[in-house]
């Protein structure tokens, strides 16, 4: 499986905009990038996920490098809520699909009110 | 609109004791998802059904672990002789596989399992 690289940790002010990189230097091309966050004491919920376009939806956007060698996820304006672990995560476009997400040790974001 | 749900929420054991966990999906999701998470990591994956199918296992899934989904909704989770390694989170998510690989999973809240 390709790998992403992401910080540790963050810091964001809170109602400030946040932009949380991974790097993917070894993604294929037909690997789709997913963002998933972990709120304390819950599972992990999806965010966002593109290909090649950036996205955008209402939790946050997603910017993607030409080259796909890295992307951005971007919180427009953090709220307290926002603080969490968030995991950025590659799978395979193919129709079968790679079933299961292989996590990292994600970016612990923390929003300082 | 009810989520996954996992039942208990918690659990402390003996080692050596047998554990079983229970998901329930969000019911029309043809996939089901274990993962195991331990303090301060991602989760990992455990493994997965299509229905009552289990299509993969990860190689964490000793022979002590076995999991069942017998009527493709709600699923279990075995841990035989417990060992203290086991002391995690475990995590069921599930999802809904129309052919295509932009589907997200669905997490539940978890079971904290604790071996003393």
């Amino acid at each position: 499986d390709a790998k992403t690289t992401q910080p540790n940790s963050m810091e964001s002010n809170e109602e400030e905009p946040v932009h949380l990189p991974c790097n993917h230097s070894t993604i294929s091309g037909t690997d789709y990038i997913h963002w998933y966050r972990q709120l304390p004491s819950q599972g992990p919920e999806y965010v966002i996920h593109g290909l090649t376009s950036n996205v955008n939806n209402r939790m946050a956007s997603l910017a993607i490098a030409e080259d796909r060698k890295s992307s951005t996820l971007i919180l427009h304006r953090a709220t307290l809520r926002d603080a969490a672990v968030y995991y950025c995560i590659l799978r395979q476009g193919t129709n079968f699909g790679n079933e299961k997400l292989t996590f990292g040790t994600g970016t612990r974001l923390t929003i300082i009110p | 609109d009810t989520g996954v749900s996992q039942d208990p929420r918690h659990k402390i054991t003996k080692r050596g004791q047998n554990v079983t966990f229970r998901c329930d999906p969000i019911s029309e999701h043809n996939r089901l998802y274990w993962y195991r998470q331990t303090l301060g990591q991602g989760p990992e994956f455990l493994t997965y059904f299509q229905n009552e199918a289990q299509l993969e296992k990860s190689r964490l899934l000793s022979d002590r672990f076995s999991a069942e989904r017998p009527k493709g909704s709600f699923s279990t989770l075995e841990i035989q002789r417990t060992e203290q390694g086991d002391s995690a989170m475990y995590l069921c998510a599930s999802s809904s596989y129309q052919g295509g690989a932009h589907y997200e999973q669905y997490f539940g809240p978890g079971t904290r399992l604790t071996v003393t």
